[in-house]
C-alpha cells in the first residue's frame, strides 16, 4: 500500500518562503507529484519529480530524495493567492489505471 | 492545456433519490477517468477508476451498487449516486488522463458539491 504524510497546516507572511514536506511509504515508487487546490476548486497539477534533486518552476520548486522517501514543495515570494491546500501524491504501480494516492494535504495560509 | 468539465457544479437532492454527475474531457480523449470524494478540509479519496468500455474498478469500502460509474465514451464518464442519503453529501471530483499525458499528471474537473437533505 501507499501512505503519505504532510503537515496539516502552515502559515506564512506575504513575500516569505515556505517549505511543505512530504514523506512517503510505498510498495513501489514512480515519482512524486504536487497539486494545488483552492477552497471549492479543483486540484491543479504543479510539479513532478521522478529523480532526486530540485525541479524549479518559477516561484515554485519541488525536491525529491528517494533514499530518504522524502520530498518537499518550496514556495518563494509568497502571495496572498497562494493560500490553498497542497497535496503530494504518488502513483500506485499496482493499478493499471495509474491512479494517484494523495497525502492528507497541507493548508497554507498566507497573511499580509 | 487539457480541460475537464463536470456537471452539475452543485446539486441538492432529497434523501432516497438518485443523482447523476457527468465528467467530460473537452479537448482530449480520456482513456482513464477517476472519481474522488472529498470531505471539507480533507484529502481526496479515490472511489473508483474507470477505463472506457470496461467496468469500473472500485476502491475497498466503496459500494459499487450505490455509486454507479459508466465510462461509455472516451470523453464522458458518469457517476450516479443511487438512493442518496445525507451521509453521501460531499464534494465529488473527477479527473482524467489520456494516453499522451504523463502518468503522473491528471486533469481534474471543477467538482460537484452534492447536498442530500
Amino acid at each position: 500500500g501507499q501512505s503519505l504524510e504532510q503537515p496539516s497546516e502552515v502559515t506564512a507572511v506575504e513575500g516569505a518562503i515556505v517549505q511543505i514536506n512530504c514523506t512517503y511509504q510505498t510498495s513501489g515508487f514512480y515519482g512524486l507529484s504536487w497539486y494545488q487546490q483552492h477552497d471549492g476548486g479543483a486540484p491543479t497539477f504543479l510539479s513532478y519529480n521522478g529523480l532526486d534533486g530540485l525541479e524549479e518552476k518559477g516561484r515554485f520548486s519541488s525536491f525529491l530524495s528517494r533514499s530518504d522517501s522524502y520530498g518537499y514543495l518550496l514556495l518563494q515570494e509568497l502571495q496572498m493567492k497562494d493560500s490553498a491546500s497542497y497535496f503530494c501524491a504518488v502513483r500506485d504501480p499496482s493499478n493499471a489505471g495509474n491512479m494517484l494516492t494523495f497525502g492528507g494535504g497541507t493548508r497554507l495560509m498566507v497573511k499580509p | 492545456g487539457a480541460v475537464v468539465s463536470q456537471h452539475p457544479s452543485w446539486v441538492i437532492c432529497k434523501s432516497g433519490t438518485s443523482v447523476k454527475i457527468e465528467c467530460r474531457s473537452l479537448d482530449f480523449q480520456a482513456t482513464t477517468m477517476f472519481w474522488y470524494r472529498q470531505f471539507p478540509k480533507q484529502s481526496l479519496m479515490l472511489m473508483a477508476t474507470s477505463n472506457e468500455g470496461s467496468k469500473a474498478t472500485y476502491e475497498q469500502g466503496v459500494e459499487k451498487d450505490k455509486f454507479l460509474i459508466n465510462h461509455a465514451s472516451l470523453t464522458l464518464s458518469t457517476l450516479t449516486v443511487t438512493s442518496a442519503h445525507p451521509e453521501d453529501s460531499s464534494f465529488y471530483i473527477c479527473s482524467a488522463r489520456g494516453d499522451r499525458e504523463s502518468v503522473y499528471e491528471q486533469y481534474f474537473g471543477p467538482g460537484t458539491r452534492l447536498t442530500v437533505t
